[in-house]
């Protein structure tokens, strides 16, 4: 299995502005993904993140507004850009081994 | 697109009892189904992962079916326990090449286990 960890837990942040939520996983997997989840709804998918190359976007979901990393095999990082208060969720990371997936424990986002 | 449902959305049960929650998905074509629980302000934990050509799995007090041809699967609870309450979401991952690693979720059953 695979340990994930996020920073920050939780945040609020000002309209206008921009978050960068962290992703570390304490071993290698071979896909890493970021959710969404808005309250009181299931997760929604934003993307793949890709080891050194552009991330893989769900329908909905463009680069301009969700800038994705992912230098390594265990790092990546989530960028919510120029938010609003629709923006308020709790984003998941998570890594799939051996086609499993596995959890961080969310960030809190709320957007005033 | 893959749509997952499940059901119920809510269910309130007294300690001890055995209980099944549903989950129903569009496409039958998928890779795996993986059931997963979620505690307020937690991540997720991996209960049961059923490959596509598997029919059910089971851990502990815990034992996933999966029905491909239907599009269904179920999870059942022996003998519950306050512990168990928590939120249940199902996922599946469809089939193909570049998407079998790629998970969508059902909308989940809030389990609440009376003492």
């Amino acid at each position: 299995s695979a340990v994930i960890s996020q920073k920050p837990s939780r945040d609020i942040c000002q309209r206008g502005t921009s978050l960068t939520i962290q992703c570390q996983v304490d071993s290698q997997v071979t896909m890493m993904f970021w959710y969404r989840q808005q309250p009181g709804q299931s997760l929604t998918l934003i993307a793949t993140a890709n080891q050194g190359s552009e991330a893989t976007y769900e329908s909905g979901f463009v680069i301009d507004k969700f800038p994705i990393s992912r230098p390594n095999l265990t790092f990546s990082t989530l960028t919510v850009s120029n938010m609003s208060p629709e923006d308020s969720s709790i984003y998941l990371c998570s890594g799939e081994s051996y086609n499993e997936q596995f959890f961080g424990p969310g960030t809190r986002l709320t957007v005033l | 697109k893959q749509e997952v449902t499940q059901i119920p959305a809510a269910l309130s049960v007294p300690e001890g009892e055995n209980l099944v929650l549903n989950c129903s998905f569009t496409d039958s074509a998928i890779y795996n189904l993986q059931w997963f629980r979620q505690d307020p302000g937690k991540g997720l934990t991996s209960l049961l992962l059923i490959q596509s050509s598997q029919r059910e799995q089971t851990s502990g007090r815990l034992n996933a079916s999966l029905d491909k041809s239907s599009g269904r699967s179920t999870l059942y609870i022996a003998a519950s326990q306050p512990g168990d309450s928590a939120t249940y979401l199902c996922a599946v991952s469809p089939g193909g090449v570049y998407n079998f690693n790629k998970f969508y979720f059902g909308s989940g059953t809030k389990l609440n286990v009376k003492p």
